[in-house]
């Protein structure tokens, strides 16, 4: 059972371009928690999805950041006309439908943003 | 925010037991303890999560307060590797909140 994909696991973009990150949860997993984490801080947690569902963004900034998890494939986070300060590692994270809260969440390695 | 409160940083010499403390005084019935940690910039690893119970794994003890206001997590002989920093989380029911605050980063020292 392979764990969760993340992909690219670096992705350099110019300012004003558009970043795509994707997040494959493991097997059977229809929950998913996106999360970013700039250079020495903490994990931030930005938005939490189920298959079609946004359930709480949150921590979504109100603008050029958006988040989907379809029917079918990876959850995909979006940032628009990125600026250099959206530069972080973003974590996805997995967990099974079920009772949730007796099940621990599973991460993936990250996709390092880079913005020149 | 986050609903937990750790110290930002602790050493432990290699081989001795580490003892991470974390205060949830304001947890409710219906939320986990749940730990990780993240070794250097990789993605956060689960270690262990209980509710009232103490519990214990192959990595590690959680010894969870009678009146869950706090608990600590015991890493029996920690070596080298165990250098990371470690999150304690409150999660509900419906697993909602998994929100992550400043953690303790541990050095385990030789």
């Amino acid at each position: 059972n392979a764990g969760v994909m993340q992909n690219p696991r670096h992705l350099v973009r110019r300012r004003g371009q558009e970043a795509r990150l994707r997040c494959s949860p493991m097997k059977g997993h229809s929950h998913v928690y996106w999360y970013r984490q700039l250079p020495e801080e903490g994990l931030k947690f930005m938005v939490y999805l189920q298959k079609e569902n946004i359930i709480d963004e949150s921590g979504m900034p109100k603008e050029r950041f958006s988040a989907e998890f379809p029917k079918e494939g990876p959850s995909i986070l979006r940032i628009q006309q990125v600026v250099r300060g959206d530069s972080a590692a973003y974590f996805c994270a997995s967990s099974p439908l079920g009772d949730r809260a007796n099940t621990e969440a599973f991460f993936g390695q990250g996709t390092r943003l880079t913005v020149v | 925010d986050a609903k937990t409160t750790q110290p930002p940083s602790m050493d432990c010499a290699e081989g001795r037991a580490a003892n991470l403390p974390c205060n949830h005084s304001t947890i409710s019935g219906n939320e986990y303890v749940y730990w990780y940690r993240q070794i250097h910039s990789q993605g956060p690893q689960y270690i262990i999560h209980g509710l009232k119970n103490n519990e214990t794994n192959e990595m590690a003890s959680l010894i969870i307060t009678e009146d869950r206001k706090s608990s600590t997590l015991i890493l029996p002989h920690a070596t080298l590797r165990d250098t990371a920093v470690y999150y304690c989380i409150v999660s509900d029911y419906n697993n909602n909140d998994m929100r992550f605050g400043a953690g303790t980063r541990l050095t385990v020292k030789p």
